[in-house]
């Protein structure tokens, strides 16, 4: 699978937009881009994905560079809620299984 | 609806023992996946099962097997348990296997094997 590369740790204010990286310059052009959290002593969760164009749902905002080459997690108002750390993952279209495999993550801290 | 079950929450196991981990995925979900989480590490893919067959395979020595029963919920199984086996375990449910597909993670099990 190809590889993405996250920055170790960020910083944001609460109620400030959080603006989170991700380089994937190997990506195929049918691999999804996933993101997830894990915040303190849970599982994974699903925040967003997309292939192409840029997403939005009720938790984040996923925006795609033209080229695929590197995304960025759009958290707009960032809570306490939202310290964890954020996993960018990418899954080929077609896929004979559901393994994902992680890297190491960006660790957000949300200062109050 | 339900989300994904794991027992138990917590487990502490001797050296050379064995331990079997449970997951309950959510209702409908035919894939199960299992993965190791440790600090040095972080979070590896261990296998995962479909409809009652190990669809894939991460790289861990055969003392970590699995199994699916008909009813999809999953077993993890680990034999002579070494202290670097201590780590969280968790399993992942999904419904099919694209790459749009979203997996949902249960809240782990966390092995201190002394």
């Amino acid at each position: 699978d190809a590889k993405t590369t996250q920055p170790n740790s960020m910083e944001s204010n609460e109620e400030e937009p959080v603006h989170l990286p991700c380089n994937h310059s190997t990506i195929s052009g049918t691999d999804y881009i996933h993101w997830y959290r894990q915040l303190p002593s849970q599982g994974p969760e699903y925040v967003i994905h997309g292939l192409t164009s840029n997403v939005n749902n009720r938790m984040a905002s996923l925006a795609i560079a033209e080229d695929r080459k590197s995304s960025t997690l759009i958290l707009h108002r960032a809570t306490l809620r939202d310290a964890a750390v954020y996993y960018c993952i990418l899954r080929p279209s077609l896929t004979t299984g559901n393994q994902f495999y992680f890297g190491t993550g960006t660790s957000l801290t949300v200062i109050p | 609806k339900a989300g994904v079950t794991q027992t138990p929450r917590y487990l502490i196991k001797t050296r050379g023992q064995q331990v079997t981990l449970s997951c309950s995925p959510i209702s409908g979900h035919r894939s199960v996946s299992w993965y190791q989480q440790t600090p040095g590490q972080g979070l590896q893919f261990l296998f995962e099962y479909f409809s009652e067959t190990q669809r894939n395979k991460g790289n861990f020595p055969g003392r970590f097997s699995g199994r699916q029963f008909s009813n999809s919920r999953s077993e993890m199984n680990v034999s002579t348990l070494e202290l670097g086996d201590s780590a969280l375990y968790l399993c992942a449910s999904s419904l099919g296997g694209q790459g749009y597909t979203e997996a949902f993670f249960g809240q782990g099990t966390r092995l201190t094997v002394v």
